[in-house]
């Protein structure tokens, strides 16, 4: 089955501690990119990727890091999480290096820093 | 000013009528356009992609496109109650960026 997968799902964190969200695609996607929806603003794009070893940044990479070694994998990284990083994270995979055809998403990833 | 405007709704519509979805972008090299149906908890799914002027259908589905004005709009035919989700448009510049706006909530009511 074609998928997104993040992991975890939920997630509460302390204010500071590191931590991973990871993020794999079985669909041998070239571009994969990172979100993070907060009510009343939609979807934000953290970084993306358009294939491995090759990264930018979003709309809002304060705070975030990314890395591609491998095809199927793009995990986002806080190296010290805030509260004000409480969000639902998205990751997606696209077909064809264009954003706008991310047909794919994970099931998302509910943190909660405290 | 956002760079993609949607109006969040509510949007009710009674079952079998045409709901109507409307978004204006402010980028003028845009080049993009796509609907996303978000559920509730749950993933964004592509329901719509338009890159030029004019109408797009799609089953119940219709995107529309007005470069000039900035606007694009999607139709939704014969609602049904399981079209009751958030709507969300993007626009996507430069082929890599895409921007989403904040969704708008449409409610079909049997």
């Amino acid at each position: 089955e074609a998928q997104v997968t993040q992991n975890p799902r939920y997630l509460i964190t302390v204010t500071g501690k590191k931590l991973t969200v990871t993020c794999s695609q079985n669909m041998n996607h070239e571009y994969m990119s990172w979100y993070r929806q907060d009510p009343g603003l939609g979807l934000r794009q953290i970084y993306y990727s358009m294939n491995v070893e090759v990264t930018d940044k979003g709309d809002v990479p304060e705070g975030y890091k990314v890395s591609r070694k491998e095809k199927r994998n793009f995990p986002l990284i806080l190296e010290s999480p805030s509260p004000n990083q409480t969000s639902l994270y998205f990751c997606a995979s696209s077909v064809v290096p264009v954003a706008g055809t991310e047909a794919f998403f994970g099931q998302g990833t509910r943190l909660t820093v405290v | 000013q956002k760079e993609v405007e949607q109006n969040s709704g509510p949007l009710s519509v009674p079952e079998g009528a045409i709901a109507s979805l409307n978004c204006t972008y402010s980028d003028r090299v845009s080049q993009s356009f796509f609907w996303y149906r978000q559920y509730s908890g749950k993933s964004p799914e592509l329901i719509m992609s338009i890159y030029s002027n004019g109408d797009k259908e799609d089953g119940r589905f219709t995107a529309q496109l007005n470069k000039a004005s900035q606007y694009v709009s999607l139709l939704i035919r014969d609602s049904q109650p399981s079209d009751s989700a958030t709507y969300l448009c993007a626009a996507s510049k430069y082929g890599n960026k895409l921007v989403f706006g904040a969704g708008t909530i449409l409610r079909v009511k049997s």
